[in-house]
């Protein structure tokens, strides 16, 4: 299966500063998805990111705010933007496993964020 | 509406019990549905995918179209078990819509 290498694995922003999340995938895939974990709460889909077009974003979320690249079929990047307390979050980016997974999706290990 | 929901936060059964997490769905098609799981300091896994209709550490799910639901079984708990467990489908565009969340926790 995929293996996904995510950085940072962890934190600590100052208010109105942007973050910016790599992901880095051992083989090629189509799309890549980013997601945010509040604390306490379930995964919520950020975006759809494809190489070579725009990503597809969720409602509630902005590509200002959350600027989502895709330079090649095996990265990725999101920055979080003028970020606030409120951004405080765990970011995962995941891919589809491909077949030795039975097509599941493989996460990356997180990125936990802290805005003080 | 597509909606995963896994009713109970947390879920407490001793060692060598049966477990049962619930999920139910709503979803328009034919749903394509996940149970992940997260144990502690890990990153999030698949455990099981309706479709392969695997045994995995001892844990099966059975879709149930009429009752939308995914349930989760395991006929005796073990302690490693205890973690968070994820039910989740996936859309025709290919991204997933996770529950809340269930947290298993085993006791010796």
């Amino acid at each position: 299966s995929a293996v996904i290498s995510q950085k940072p694995s962890r934190d600590i922003c100052q208010r109105g500063t942007s973050l910016t999340i790599q992901c880095q995938v051992d083989s090629q895939v189509t799309m890549m998805f980013w997601y945010r974990q509040q604390p306490g709460q379930s995964l919520t889909l950020i975006a759809t990111a494809n190489q070579g077009s725009e990503a597809t974003y969720e409602s509630g979320f902005v590509i200002d705010k959350f600027p989502i690249s895709r330079p090649n079929l095996t990265f990725s990047t999101l920055t979080v933007s003028n970020m606030s307390p409120e951004d405080s979050s765990i970011y995962l980016c995941s891919v589809e496993g491909g077949q030795k997974t039975n097509y599941g999706y493989t996460f990356g290990s997180g990125t936990r964020l802290t805005v003080v | 509406a597509q909606r995963v929901t896994q009713p109970e936060k947390l879920l407490s059964v001793f060692k060598g019990a049966p477990v049962e997490l619930k999920c139910n769905y709503s979803y328009s098609g034919s749903p394509e549905l996940f149970w992940y799981v997260q144990y502690s300091r890990q990153r999030l896994q698949l455990l099981l995918r309706h479709i392969s209709r695997e045994s995995i550490k001892g844990f099966t799910a059975d879709l149930n179209k009429g009752e939308t639901s995914f349930h989760l079984k395991k006929p005796f708990a073990q302690e490693e078990d205890s973690a968070m467990y994820y039910c989740a489908l996936s859309s025709n565009t290919g991204k997933l819509i996770f529950g809340q969340g269930t947290t298993l926790q085993v006791k010796p």
